[in-house]
């Protein structure tokens, strides 16, 4: 039973353009969501956040997107970098727990 | 750097044996997490420990058990250890008791043979 989802496995984009990666949840106690990042053979690291009391949170070319009705986040990153290429993992946890659920990542490659 | 450290970064042994991962966490940080990363998988939450005390279990099989000693350092045991535990397990650390923005090592990659 996954209640965190995150359908595309891979996204390719071109330096500069848009990357768009998708997350859904299934459990409505979730209440804070989190995005990571994971370069190969490095552990993940956080990157931005959201409360569920918001419904967008940006940070520099990092901006995450929560619609709650939808149960359904997103995290865009304009401009794309090639160093933006790594796993990106979606996680949420109810009212700040101490139990995180990570979805199952998205390889994003940025294409110089 | 995260500042978490994690040993060994590999571990080959074979089914039935025991095994034992160490993570030491950033400095000032009380709680260490335990999760694996099976092939294909998310990240699957295993137990955490605050300031030596079992804070949440997740799904952490009976054959596992962790530790948090004294100066905060964890320790995950893993026994009766078959082919399905080959995985990669991440320890991460937080400054309090909830797991937000935790800090990762780079992980144990264990393979049972």
């Amino acid at each position: 039973d996954q209640q965190v989802k995150q359908n595309s496995p891979s996204l390719s984009v071109q330096e500069g353009r848009i990357s768009i990666l998708n997350c859904d949840y299934t459990n409505s106690m979730f209440d804070y969501f989190l995005w990571y990042k994971k370069y190969p053979a490095e552990g993940p690291t956080f990157l931005i956040s959201i409360s569920s009391i918001k419904d967008k949170n940006e940070d520099g070319r990092f901006t995450v997107f929560l619609n709650k009705s939808a149960k359904h986040l997103s995290l865009h990153i304009v401009p794309s970098q090639p160093g933006d290429s790594a796993v990106y993992f979606c996680a949420a946890s109810p009212v700040r727990s101490e139990k995180l659920v990570f979805g199952k990542g998205t390889k994003l490659t940025v294409n110089p | 750097d995260s500042g978490v450290t994690q040993t060994p970064k590999h571990l080959i042994t074979a089914t039935g044996q025991r095994v034992t991962l160490r993570c030491s966490p950033r400095s000032g940080d009380l709680s260490v997490y335990w999760y694996q990363q099976s092939l294909d998988q998310g990240l699957q939450f295993l137990i955490q420990y605050y300031n030596g005390e079992e804070r949440a279990k997740g799904n952490i099989l009976e054959r596992f058990s962790a530790q948090q000693f004294p100066d905060l350092h964890s320790e995950l045991n893993l026994s009766s250890l078959e082919l399905g535990d080959s995985a990669l397990y991440f320890c991460a650390s937080s400054v309090g008791a909830l797991n937000t923005e935790a800090f990762f090592g780079q992980g144990t990659r264990l393979t049972v043979v």
